[in-house]
């Protein structure tokens, strides 16, 4: 079964503020795909990367980060300088090769209010 | 030229009615998902049919019943609604074997029972 676990409810910053967001995942697999989402107060689901299990390199892209570690099953996102546009749900996903099914499963989410 | 897309946006109805949300891709895909959002906005997954064949059918009450017509769309549809199932349900669909493993959502539609 996976299982991914986002520990933080919600996070509040000041802006210009840096936030990182923990993501530790579960999966018997060795081949899987990790994935972040962004959802704004709009509702949308915005996809923002994803990562196979064999590329462990780490990702940036503007002021967004990602830091994948396989030794602590671990898939952390930092926003640098955060702006208010950064408030919004973010959920950390994981979707194993080998389960047949192609499910996507879904952390609980990370609330995190940008305050400005 | 949407990639997947969803009707209706929002949804309110009366407990006890039967409701329908449509949705259609165009990317080719050959697997297509709904999932539930709940109040908690906690994502979880119903439904994937691949090709037009169900393959997760989630604990989901027998009052959901997913149609897929052709691969291109999966229409979901609801009897008896209760206030329960009031949430957001998003589709979405992906393309099984790539290597690549990409996710495509709809916007969601938005399910109100009153």
């Amino acid at each position: 079964a996976q299982k991914v676990t986002q520990a933080q409810t919600e996070i509040s910053v000041v802006e210009k503020e840096d936030v990182t967001l923990d993501c530790v995942y579960e999966t018997r697999d060795t081949t899987y795909y990790l994935f972040w989402y962004k959802q704004p107060p709009s509702g949308e689901l915005v996809f923002l990367i994803r990562r196979n299990s064999f590329d462990e390199q780490n990702e940036i892209s503007g002021r967004y980060s990602w830091n994948f570690q396989k030794s602590t099953s671990s898939f952390n996102f930092t926003i640098t300088a955060s702006q208010v546009v950064d408030s919004a749900v973010y959920f950390c996903a994981l979707s194993e090769a080998s389960y047949g099914n192609n499910r996507l499963a879904f952390g609980k989410g990370n609330q995190v209010v940008v305050i400005p | 030229d949407t990639a997947v897309s969803q009707t209706p946006k929002y949804l309110v109805t009366q407990m006890g009615n039967d409701k329908s949300i449509k949705c259609e891709q165009n990317l080719g895909h050959d697997t297509m998902y709904w999932y539930k959002q709940d109040s908690k906005k906690f994502l979880k997954i119903m439904f994937s049919y691949n090709n037009k064949e169900l393959i997760i059918n989630e604990t989901v009450p027998n009052r959901f019943s997913p149609k897929s017509p052709d691969k291109a769309h999966l229409n979901l549809h609801i009897n008896s609604l209760e206030l329960g199932d009031s949430a957001v349900y998003f589709c979405a669909s992906s393309q099984v074997g790539t290597g690549n493993r990409g996710y495509t959502f709809g916007s969601g539609t938005r399910l109100t029972v009153v």
